[in-house]
């Protein structure tokens, strides 16, 4: 079966410092990954999606990006982070059109 | 772009009873999906039900139905038999079947009273 794993669970990191999120696919092959962010009680927030190793599509220019180094793998990075990266971030897996899955999220708090 | 709305920032609804949540799309696409998630207070999104948009029947899914209405670029969920456990964020999702585009309303709060 499926699975998707994403660390840290929470994070808590200054402003200017750093980010990396990974998140991993298992069971399945050339998945369509998906970066989100979700602010406190507000929706989901579409950051990156891509359709294979190397393929990134940026929906919202800010200071975040992604990379897809290996078919299951789904990096999320900042060099320097801002307050407004504050977030619950998601990652979601897709085949085709289908349903996407989530993971458990990553909480993340830029103090 | 596509735009996904959800009207309804906080719903009630008393034990037993159904409930219909509300989502209207905006897009020129002819081939998409339409989504619903439940989000709980632990922060996981958890799939409810599906719809295509060349689906002729209304998706259902236990006591989840889609209330599917393409002319009216509408996609409401109804919820039947609501039970405390539903109590929880519910979101409206829109892809694009030609690229995978993925795109969340800004979702209803649902709270079901014993």
């Amino acid at each position: 079966s499926q699975t998707i794993h994403q660390w840290p669970a929470t994070l808590v990191q200054p402003v200017g410092s750093p980010l990396s999120l990974e998140c991993t696919v298992e069971g399945t092959s050339n998945p369509n990954l998906y970066w989100y962010r979700q602010a406190a009680g507000r929706g989901l927030q579409l950051l990156f999606y891509s359709v294979g190793i190397g393929q990134i599509s940026s929906e919202v220019p800010q200071n975040l990006s992604a990379s897809r180094p290996q078919d299951r793998q789904f990096i999320l990075s900042s060099k320097k982070l801002l307050l407004s990266d504050s977030g619950f971030y998601l990652c979601a897996w897709s085949v085709n059109e289908g349903e996407q899955y989530f993971g458990p999220g990553t909480r993340l708090t830029v103090t | 772009a596509q735009k996904i709305t959800q009207t309804q920032p906080g719903m009630f609804v008393q034990e037993k009873e159904a409930v219909t949540l509300d989502c209207t799309y905006d897009t020129s696409d002819q081939s998409y999906g339409l989504f619903w998630y439940k989000q709980p207070s632990s922060g996981e999104m958890i799939f409810l039900i599906y719809q295509g948009s060349y689906d002729e029947q209304n998706a259902t899914e236990g006591r989840y139905s889609l209330n599917f209405q393409k002319a009216r670029k509408s996609a409401n969920l109804v919820i039947s038999a609501s039970q405390l456990g539903d109590s929880a964020m519910y979101f409206c999702a829109m892809i694009r079947l030609w690229n995978n585009d993925m795109r969340f309303g800004a979702g209803t709060r649902l709270t079901v009273k014993p």
